[in-house]
């Protein structure tokens, strides 16, 4: 059955920089979705690609697709309190949606 | 347009009882899909339910089940509780039933149920 990883599993930035995050996936990769969690809260979804090369951005965060890589990637820009949270990614597997691993980010003034 | 809404949001209840969440999907959507996440495992899920039939099933054992309204919303049961299932519960909804592999699940998650088992 298809996996997603996400590195790292824990992030600690410094407020203003840069981040990115990587989800990688054990099968081919058609699509991605990408969704922020903040503690013991629901799932926001952010974004969802769908063709390999696509990138995407929402204010700070840009998402892209490497279809060859089975890997997607999502980068925050000059991070901000309000970023933190769990990052996971998801994809559609053969009979359910699938999620990654989280990547749990903490910014500090 | 209202999001998707569980309830209750948090429930304390001791081993052996059973306890009911509920979920209702946003307007119009006819699947809903119940997680549970804990620190340990992550996201995992239990089951998804589109048009009152469960379509899918995750590796629990039978004492989580659920079921679907005409109206979509969905209720979930977990019987003769057990500590490890203290975890946060969530429900997404979505237009279309998930695992089609075309990318067009678009799901939308709920605030949770935080339950702890004491």
């Amino acid at each position: 059955s298809q996996e997603l990883e996400q590195s790292p599993q824990s992030l600690i930035v410094q407020e203003g920089k840069n981040l990115t995050i990587n989800c990688t996936s054990s099968k081919t990769l058609y699509g991605l979705y990408w969704y922020k969690q903040k503690y013991g809260e629901g799932l926001i979804f952010l974004m969802m690609l769908q063709k390999g090369g696509e990138e995407k951005s929402h204010e700070k965060i840009t998402a892209k697709l490497d279809e060859k890589k089975q890997q997607s990637s999502l980068h925050i820009t000059a991070s901000q309190p309000s970023h933190a949270g769990i990052y996971l990614c998801g994809a559609d597997g053969t009979d359910k949606l699938i999620f990654g691993t989280g990547t749990r980010l903490q910014v500090f003034p | 347009k209202a999001g998707v809404t569980q309830t209750p949001r948090y429930l304390i209840k001791t081993r052996g009882q059973q306890v009911t969440l509920s979920c209702s999907p946003i307007s119009g959507h006819r699947s809903v899909s119940w997680y549970q996440q804990t620190p340990g495992q992550g996201l995992q899920f239990l089951f998804e339910y589109f048009s009152e039939t469960q379509r899918n099933k995750g590796n629990f054992p039978g004492r989580f089940s659920g079921r679907q309204f005409s109206n979509s919303r969905s209720e979930m049961n977990v019987s003769t509780l057990e500590l490890g299932d203290s975890a946060l519960y969530l429900c997404a909804s979505s237009l279309v039933f998930s695992g089609q592999g075309t990318m067009n699940t678009e799901a939308f998650f709920g605030q949770g149920t935080r339950l702890t088992v004491v």
